[in-house]
């Protein structure tokens, strides 16, 4: 079975200042990885995904992730908080073999601190 | 191009009662999606359709939940009856084919909220 863990129900972050959102995994095979923004309101938008390759991954809104295959972790970064980031982050996670389904992490709220 | 499209936004209804939700996919999206995302958690998988097949119900629950895309396009998801466990988010998601490294496109969700 597979499993995702965001460990930090809330993150703050100063304006200005780099973020993180930690997400860590576990699948049987390996895994196809995604980042999602959720707003107040709206429906949950695709930031990022790792499939294969290169370990860092680079998305929208200038989001880039990391893929580290011996700590099972993927976590979103940002070089510089805007306010305008501050929103619900889900991780995803599903496995590149069986029938498994796309499983979602509980979600970290990010807030940054003008 | 359109996203998906939902409706309603927000829905109030009692216990027992029934209650229906639609989306509309991107055009030409033939894998459609249902979550049902509760306060405080992920979303999670109701029913996915390929065209207007299912392909994966194993997490609805069949004795109240049903949902349909009999054209292959836009899907019904329905709740008959209503329990109180059933507040949530609904949210319809797409994609072009289904495969399982392509993102979801979703829609802004059916706050459902059963009193």
């Amino acid at each position: 079975a597979q499993s995702v863990a965001q460990p930090e129900d809330q993150v703050n972050v100063a304006e200005g200042n780099p973020l993180t959102v930690k997400c860590t995994y576990s699948v049987s095979g390996n895994p196809y990885l995604f980042w999602y923004v959720q707003y107040p309101n709206r429906g949950l938008q695709f930031l990022l995904k790792y499939i294969t390759g290169d370990n860092l991954v680079k998305g929208s809104y200038g989001f880039e992730a990391e893929f580290n295959k011996s700590q099972t972790s993927f976590h979103l970064k940002k070089p510089s908080a805007l306010v305008s980031d501050s929103a619900l982050y889900f991780c995803a996670v599903r496995d590149n073999f069986g029938n498994e389904k796309l499983t979602f992490g509980t979600g970290t709220r990010l807030t940054i601190i003008p | 191009e359109a996203g998906v499209a939902q409706s309603p936004r927000y829905k109030i209804i009692e216990k027992r009662q029934s209650v229906a939700f639609w989306c509309n996919p991107i055009s030409g999206h033939a894998t459609l999606y249902w979550y049902q995302q509760i306060l405080g958690q992920g979303p999670k998988l109701l029913i996915q359709f390929q065209n207007n097949g299912v392909v994966d119900d194993s997490q609805l629950p069949k004795d109240r939940f049903s949902a349909e895309r009999l054209k292959g396009v836009d899907s019904t998801l329905k709740i008959q009856p209503a329990k109180l466990e059933d507040s949530a988010v609904y949210l319809c998601a797409s994609t072009l084919d289904g495969d399982r490294n392509s993102p979801l496109h979703f829609g802004n969700g059916t706050r459902l909220t059963v009193t």
